[in-house]
């Protein structure tokens, strides 16, 4: 069974660092192009960065462009997002999903807050 | 960016009703390599996180049940629940996975009247 789960969100202050850790098991990591999004509090889905399988590529959104950094470790078989610089609007459920396409299994999600 | 933009934003219909959702894309998702539209539909039940029901505009995800299904005219896309469940009560969303960065309609609730 394919499971992601996610772990490392919480209260942050504006301008402080978190980094965003996704345990995955169930299927061949390796294989696979991953990616985080975002769904703030009552709000809609919002797609943040995705990797590669061997790391050689990365995209983000613009807005997290320069503060958040997504990484991965195959023997570990773990996803990454250690985010910088934070901001109140960055204030989300961040769920981790499998997938450079279509996004075919989604962790639980772990909420950050940024909030002084 | 592309802009998927969905509607209605909500929608309350009885048992057994057919409900319509669509989606429109500020621009075309079809590969002219491959002639498929990159194009995903995801349900989201509260608490929970998104599940994907179709992708490639038409094509059922795993386990999905065939009262839905996708379908497109061009830029515009369309999700069907041919008969409405209890438990499809959730908020649906499109997704084009056609250019970087990936992009999300705004959302339609679906609930039963």
């Amino acid at each position: 069974e394919v499971q992601l789960v996610e772990s490392g969100g919480g209260l942050v202050q504006p301008g402080g660092s978190l980094r965003l850790s996704c345990a995955a098991s169930g299927f061949t990591f390796s294989n696979y192009w991953m990616t985080w999004v975002r769904q703030a509090p009552g709000k809609g889905l919002e797609w943040v960065a995705n990797m590669a399988q061997d790391g050689s590529e990365k995209y983000y959104l613009d807005s997290v462009k320069g503060r958040f950094t997504i990484s991965r470790d195959n023997a570990k078989i773990s996803l990454y997002l250690q985010m910088n610089s934070l901001r109140a609007e960055d204030t989300a459920v961040y769920y981790c999903a499998r997938g450079w396409a279509s996004l075919d299994y989604w962790g639980q999600g772990t909420l950050v807050t940024v909030s002084s | 960016d592309i802009v998927m933009t969905q509607s209605p934003d909500s929608l309350a219909l009885s048992l057994g009703e057919r409900a319509t959702i669509n989606c429109k894309s500020s621009q075309s998702v079809l590969s002219s390599s491959n002639n498929k539209n990159y194009l995903a539909w995801y349900q989201q039940k509260p608490g929970h996180p998104p599940k994907l029901l179709i992708d490639w505009a038409s094509t059922r995800g795993s386990g999905v049940p065939d009262r839905f299904s996708g379908s497109v005219s061009g830029t515009d896309f369309t999700l069907t629940i041919s008969s409405l469940q209890a438990e499809d009560v959730a908020v649906y969303y499109c997704h084009q996975y056609y250019s970087t960065p990936r992009t999300f309609g705004q959302g339609t609730k679906v609930e039963i009247k």
